[in-house]
């Protein structure tokens, strides 16, 4: 049982490059998710999607677009990377269930140099 | 503004218990959850609270008081792998996870 995959692990970046981080969900789960992990903050939620073919913007999205053309799969992408994206991705799902509960991926550590 | 407070690192001994709390203000509420982070892999889910009282599961409960807009999460019976952070999240009226810094415990033998 997979879960939910991200590729890749880790990555570094030089500023002004497009990247994309992929996320694939086997669960067959509704929501996806995208958020950033930063020392001494929150998780904070950059996109998300409630069911294929719809997304919608988080508390950050500046500088991330995202794309859910079905169930299975939500990659991220920056189109034109800058240093304060350096941060730790983790991509989740829910089957939006009585508790809804997140289900995460391993996450992308990505630095932007 | 809407704000989850926990403490930033607490230190417990093998075998003991540990209390870590979570405070919060948020435009409404539906439901508060705790999740489990070791280092360097992703938040697992431990527990969910959305009415007031104890919600007990093996060796950890949850606490929630939504007048006082509390809650703790109770580790009994510490083990080493208990080192992780601890986060604490809030469901608001939008049903968006709020989510707090988390909290680092670290257990000594």
């Amino acid at each position: 049982i997979a879960g939910i995959t991200q590729a890749p692990t880790s990555q570094i970046l030089a500023a002004g490059r497009r990247m994309t981080l992929r996320c694939t969900q086997d669960m067959r789960h509704n929501a996806m998710y995208w958020y950033r992990q930063d020392l001494g903050l929150g998780l904070r939620l950059i996109h998300y999607s409630n069911t294929a073919g719809t997304t919608g913007k988080g508390e950050v999205p500046d500088g991330y677009s995202v794309s859910r053309a079905n169930t299975d799969d939500f990659p991220l992408t920056l189109a034109s990377a800058v240093p304060s994206q350096t941060s730790v991705y983790f991509c989740a799902s829910s089957d939006g269930g009585a508790t809804g509960e997140l289900f995460f991926g391993e996450g992308s550590r990505l630095t932007v140099l | 503004g809407q704000n989850i407070d926990q403490p930033t690192e607490m230190t417990a001994t093998e075998g003991a218990i540990v209390q870590i709390n979570c405070t919060y203000q948020t435009s409404g509420f539906n439901g508060l959850f705790w999740y489990q982070q070791h280092a360097g892999e992703a938040p697992t889910f431990l527990s969910y609270n959305v009415l007031d009282g104890l919600e007990e599961k093996g060796r950890f409960s949850s606490f929630l008081s939504r007048s006082k807009g509390y809650s703790y999460l109770l580790l009994k019976e510490l083990q080493m792998k208990d080192s992780a952070s601890y986060l604490c999240a809030v469901r608001d009226s939008n049903y968006q996870l709020i989510w707090g810094a988390g909290t680092k415990l670290i257990i000594k033998p």
